[in-house]
């Protein structure tokens, strides 16, 4: 079975402060993983995704994400947080062995970035 | 707009009435998925098809539900007596089947959001 884990329903920063957002998986075979950011109202935005090759991910808007395989971890950090970055931030799992197209994703976090 | 479109963006509706809802992809994209997502949960995956053909279906979509993409174009979701546990925010995605595309051209709808009163 696939899953992912968020660890914190709530992370608050501040403003040019470092952030980190915490994900664990669980995957039967070889992890795609993924994070994704949502706005009020709004659809859910790619934002970075790991497939193979080196563990840290740089993606959108600044963000990065660090692969680790004993830790079973993708954890998304930022080096300096905007207030813009305020949002929900899902993690999600693709098993790559499968044939299957869906994600599993985490139950979010919500990130506050205080000004 | 380019992007994924929904239609409705709210739907409120009583119990036990029907509701469709609508999702236009990406023109060129061959895949489209719906989810569904509530209150403090991530999105959960509803059933998806590539071209006309639904190919997958979760067992959270109950014999009340029905999925249609009757050209490999748009797709409706369909929810008949309806309840109030039905009460979620419908997401539709698309994307283009290349093995190279592993979620960056997965673009997200900005859904469809159902309060059954």
């Amino acid at each position: 079975a696939q899953s992912v884990a968020q660890p914190e329903d709530q992370v608050n920063v501040a403003e040019g402060n470092p952030l980190t957002v915490k994900c664990t998986y669980s995957v039967s075979g070889n992890p795609y993983l993924f994070w994704y950011v949502q706005y009020p109202n709004r659809g859910l935005q790619f934002l970075l995704k790991y497939i193979t090759g080196d563990n840290l991910v740089k993606g959108s808007y600044g963000f990065e994400a660090e692969f680790n395989k004993s830790q079973t971890s993708f954890h998304l950090k930022k080096p300096s947080a905007l207030v813009s970055d305020s949002a929900l931030y899902f993690c999600a799992v693709r098993d790559g062995n499968i044939a299957g197209n869906q994600f599993y994703f985490g139950t979010g976090t919500s990130l506050t970035v205080i000004p | 707009d380019t992007g994924v479109s929904q239609d409705p963006r709210h739907k409120i509706t009583k119990r036990g009435q029907n509701v469709t809802f609508r999702c236009d992809p990406i023109s060129e994209h061959n895949r489209l998925y719906w989810y569904r997502q509530t209150l403090g949960q991530g999105p959960e995956f509803l059933t998806y098809f590539q071209n006309e053909a639904q190919l997958e279906k979760s067992r959270l979509l109950s014999d009340r539900f029905s999925a249609e993409r009757p050209k490999g174009s748009f797709s409706t979701l369909e929810i008949q007596r309806t309840e109030q546990g039905d009460s979620a925010m419908y997401l539709c995605a698309s994307s283009f089947r290349d093995s190279k595309n592993w979620g960056y051209g997965y673009t997200f709808g900005s859904g469809t959001r159902l309060t059954v009163v």
